[in-house]
């Protein structure tokens, strides 16, 4: 069965210092989409990045990077130069490869980025 | 970029009453919409896959009857929660993509906060 685990229930990271999110998952297909979504305590749902597993490069965004290890199956999250803003609910989410509309999530990573 | 748009953003209403979530695509046709149902601190948990102009798809142990769930055009899908108790207290959200292929994100809307007196 697909799954998605985050090992990290909560992480601290100071500001400007660079931070990983942790991301396994479990597939035995061969194509799939793996996902980042940054939820806010207000509550919405923002995406930030998508690696497909077809992808030969390591997806990049902005301050956002994915660090995509196929053969471990690891989609750890790279978050550069920490802003106090980034303080969130960071979760995984894998395309279901039995039904490509549906997401798995993850339990989800707390983050919190202090001065 | 795509833009979902969730309405109400909080409900408060005493118990017994039904509340009717929307979820909008502004920007996009979605055949496809989902309603998810989060806990406090906890990750989101898939309620039904709503579906146009056809039945909603609903996960286990989701109570079809308690959430009913119309997709009447492609833009707009509701959850009404129907005789609402204290236990269906939660937080709704609601998504939609507009590329079926899968290398396109879910977009979400804001949520709904629903509490249940």
């Amino acid at each position: 069965a697909q799954k998605i685990t985050q090992t990290q229930p909560g992480m601290f990271v100071q500001e400007k210092e660079a931070v990983t999110l942790d991301c396994t998952y479990d597939t035995s297909d061969p194509s799939y989409g793996l996902f980042w979504y940054k939820q806010p305590s207000s509550g919405e749902m923002i995406f930030l990045i998508y690696q497909g597993s077809y992808d030969q490069q390591n997806a990049t965004e902005g301050r956002y990077s994915l660090n995509f290890q196929k053969a471990r199956k690891s989609a750890n999250l790279v978050i550069s130069a920490s802003q106090l803003g980034d303080s969130a609910m960071y979760f995984c989410a894998m395309r279901d490869p039995l039904n490509t509309d549906k997401l798995i999530f993850g339990t989800g990573t707390r983050l919190q980025v202090f001065p | 970029g795509a833009v979902v748009s969730q309405h109400p953003s909080r409900v408060i209403c005493k118990s017994g009453t039904s509340v009717k979530i929307e979820c909008r695509s502004l920007d996009f046709q979605a055949t496809t919409m989902f309603w998810y149902r989060q806990f406090p601190k906890k990750s989101l948990m898939l309620m039904a896959t709503s579906n146009e102009g056809s039945k909603a798809t609903y996960e286990q142990g989701v109570e079809k009857d308690k959430f009913l769930i119309n997709h009447a055009s492609l833009t707009l899908s509701t959850l009404t929660v129907t005789s609402a108790h204290p236990e269906d207290s939660s937080f709704y959200i609601c998504s939609a993509s507009e590329d079926r292929a899968g290398n396109q994100p879910q977009h979400f809307g804001d949520g709904t906060r629903l509490s249940i007196l």
